[in-house]
């Protein structure tokens, strides 16, 4: 099974406004990164957040981890139409190296 | 930087005939990771190589995948024979120990 889950699995929001993405996962992790992938395109890294980090920013994009409760968040602030995108959670587990587990995805479409 | 570059983008092809995907990793980077994109199963991670050499081949699917590492600068994924349930989009990534995987921009594979 995957482990991160996304929720909501869909969001439509208006040009302007916030978007926030969540992320679960079970097991302990080295980090959690976030990736975007445009229709038809390969994904794209995001921003990587550690373990022993609780927030990180970047652009329009702030990223919070909460390891206790093995979740994590993706905001958006002041969308564009440009973001328009599926966006994947992923993390690196302790137990498997280099390899990332994906979620399933966020389906984000923002309406000009 | 170029990027991932895979080959081809597109390929259609007659279920049982044999089916090469090719990937040019990002100069520098020691890992690759073969991917398998469906809407059924999101994204999965078949295969990755550290230096040339498959670390874990737990994701492929069945003896029918294979995967190879010649060099450095060249991988390929190989479905023989092939079959409709192959139909999906394979993405090849690559990193560094310390960096995000960079994804290369897929082939769609329609096995009719």
């Amino acid at each position: 099974s995957q482990q991160g889950e996304e929720d909501p699995q869909a969001l439509s929001i208006q040009e302007g406004e916030n978007a926030t993405m969540n992320c679960s996962y079970k097991t302990s992790i080295n980090n959690l990164q976030w990736y975007r992938q445009n229709s038809g395109r390969g994904l794209v890294h995001l921003i990587l957040i550690r373990s022993n980090e609780r927030e990180k920013h970047s652009g329009r994009l702030r990223v919070t981890l909460d390891t206790s409760k093995k979740s994590s968040s993706l905001l958006i602030t002041a969308s564009r139409a440009a973001d328009t995108a599926s966006y994947f959670c992923a993390t690196e587990r302790v137990t498997s190296g280099s390899r990332l587990t994906f979620g399933e995805g966020t389906q984000l479409t923002v309406n000009p | 930087d170029a990027g991932v570059i895979q080959s081809p983008r597109h390929e259609v092809t007659e279920m049982g005939q044999e089916v090469t995907l090719r990937c040019k990793p990002i100069s520098g980077h020691d890992y690759l990771f073969w991917y398998r994109q469906t809407m059924m199963r999101g994204l999965e991670l078949l295969i990755y190589f550290n230096n040339n050499v498959p670390i874990d081949d737990s994701g492929m699917p069945e003896d029918r995948f294979s995967a190879k590492m010649p060099n450095a600068s060249f991988s390929t994924l190989k479905i023989q024979p092939s079959e409709p349930r192959d139909s999906a989009v394979y993405f090849c990534a690559s990193s560094s120990s310390t960096g995000p995987e960079s994804f290369g921009s897929g082939t769609r594979l329609t096995v009719v």
